[in-house]
């Protein structure tokens, strides 16, 4: 199985902040991941799809990029509603998800 | 707007079966890939099969294959998951999810909790 490494596990940012999450595969994925937010309670929800292509109605603070094994899921201006946990997802080859990355107001 | 509903969850004895349904609305079911995905505290998100759009072709990860049915029925815009000989391992939050180009998911159920317990 391809493993995802998602870092860090927890980061604490403040409203307005530029936060950089990362997720490295343990082999090329070939551009096959997306990234999925996780609010306390709810189901994962798609926010990017295919490395950085935007799922339709998310906010264009979200970008993502990365190829090969290291990509890494953006958000430019940090608001209160984005505290989550953030997920990534590889499909290249037997579907796995990262541990996630528990993003939390400073 | 899309739904998915999944029901048939609930407290099970290790060895016993279990079959969950997603009642799927606001699209056109039969168009669409679907599948499931489960979530422990410990293990976290994990995916757990496949069906392609007419149902012929099923997809499994390893360790519920030949224990766990993925199935499909178009005209009642519905999908089922039927696990057999269930393990304590398989206690978790099941998920229901909408496949868009490929593998992605792009709409979840709310989920639906199964526990495997003696």
């Amino acid at each position: 199985d391809i493993q995802m490494t998602q870092s860090p596990p927890v980061l604490s940012a403040s409203v307005g902040d530029r936060v950089t999450l990362s997720c490295k595969a343990s082999q090329n994925i070939n551009k096959n991941l997306d990234w999925y937010q996780q609010k306390h309670g709810e189901a994962p929800k798609l926010l990017i799809y295919y490395t950085n292509n935007l799922q339709t109605g998310i906010p264009s603070r979200f970008s993502g990029s990365g190829s090969g094994t290291d990509y890494t899921l953006t958000i430019s201006s940090l608001q209160p509603e984005d505290v989550a946990t953030y997920y990534c997802y590889q499909y290249n080859s037997g579907p796995t998800f990262g541990a996630g990355t528990k993003l939390e107001l400073k | 707007e899309v739904q998915l509903v999944e029901s048939g969850g609930g407290l099970v004895q290790p060895g016993r079966s279990l079959k969950l349904s997603c009642a799927a609305s606001g699209f056109t079911f039969s168009n669409y890939g679907m599948a499931w995905v489960r979530q422990t505290p410990t293990k976290g998100l994990e995916w757990v099969a496949s069906i392609s759009t007419g149902g012929g072709n099923t997809y499994y990860r390893d360790s519920v294959k030949g224990r766990f049915t993925i199935s499909r029925d178009n005209a009642k815009n519905t999908q089922y998951l039927q696990m057999d000989s269930l393990r304590s391992e398989d206690t978790a939050t099941y998920y229901c999810a909408r496949h868009h180009y490929g593998y992605t998911f792009d709409y979840w159920g709310q989920g639906v909790m199964v526990t495997v317990s003696s």
